[in-house]
């Protein structure tokens, strides 16, 4: 079965720090993966995706996650963090029909 | 929220009522989704439609139906609430069920079960 882990509950990092927010996957066959943002009260909103080829995928707000096949990774970076980054982030993978979630990390920028 | 909405968005009801929840989009997309999310399990897929009247179950429908008359609505019901069906509800869409296409979610409905 297809399964992703964040083994991070909650990473706390300073303004203009770079940031790693962790993921791993379980999937049988070609992973596709997705990173998903969660502001307080708001829907999920779509970062990025891998499907295949270039392992650095690049998305929206300055949010970049590299793919690593040998470690069954999937980590969302940020090369300088910023306040208003703050939210709740969930790594995904395509299982069938559904999307396949990770539990969640909350990202904490202070200033 | 890319052309979806759901109403209403927050709920308190009793336990054994019925709840129906509601999901509307104006992309015209084919499919679409209903997740639940609690803490410490993410977003878990409660059924989803491939088109008017197509719909399957997910990995928690138990307790859970759907309904599907037009392409722009898709209806959760809760027959019979119960405590445990205390969560925030999601409705997704999708341009396709390739495993490249992302999915685009609403805002949520809080749904609490007393």
């Amino acid at each position: 079965a297809q399964s992703v882990a964040q083994p991070e509950d909650q990473v706390n990092v300073a303004e203009g720090n770079p940031l790693t927010v962790k993921c791993t996957y379980s999937v049988s066959g070609n992973p596709y993966l997705f990173w998903y943002v969660q502001y307080p009260n708001r829907g999920l909103q779509f970062l990025l995706k891998y499907i295949t080829g270039d392992n650095l995928v690049k998305g929206s707000y300055g949010f970049e996650a590299e793919f690593n096949k040998s470690q069954t990774s999937f980590h969302l970076k940020k090369p300088s963090a910023l306040v208003s980054d703050s939210a709740l982030y969930f790594c995904a993978v395509r299982s069938g029909t559904a999307l396949i979630f990770g539990k969640g990390t909350t990202l904490s920028v202070s200033s | 929220d890319a052309g979806i909405t759901q109403s209403p968005r927050h709920k308190v009801t009793e336990t054994g009522t019925p709840v129906t929840l509601r999901c509307h989009q104006t992309e015209n997309h084919r499919y679409m989704y209903w997740y639940r999310q609690d803490p410490g399990h993410g977003l878990r897929l409660i059924h989803y439609s491939y088109g008017v009247k197509d719909t399957d179950k997910g990995e928690v429908s138990d307790g859970y139906s759907v309904s599907r008359s037009k392409t722009e609505d898709f209806l959760l019901t809760l027959e019979s609430a119960t405590s445990s069906q205390t969560s925030v509800y999601f409705c997704a869409i999708s341009q396709g069920l390739a495993d490249y296409n992302e999915q685009f979610f609403g805002p949520g409905t809080r749904l609490t079960v007393l």
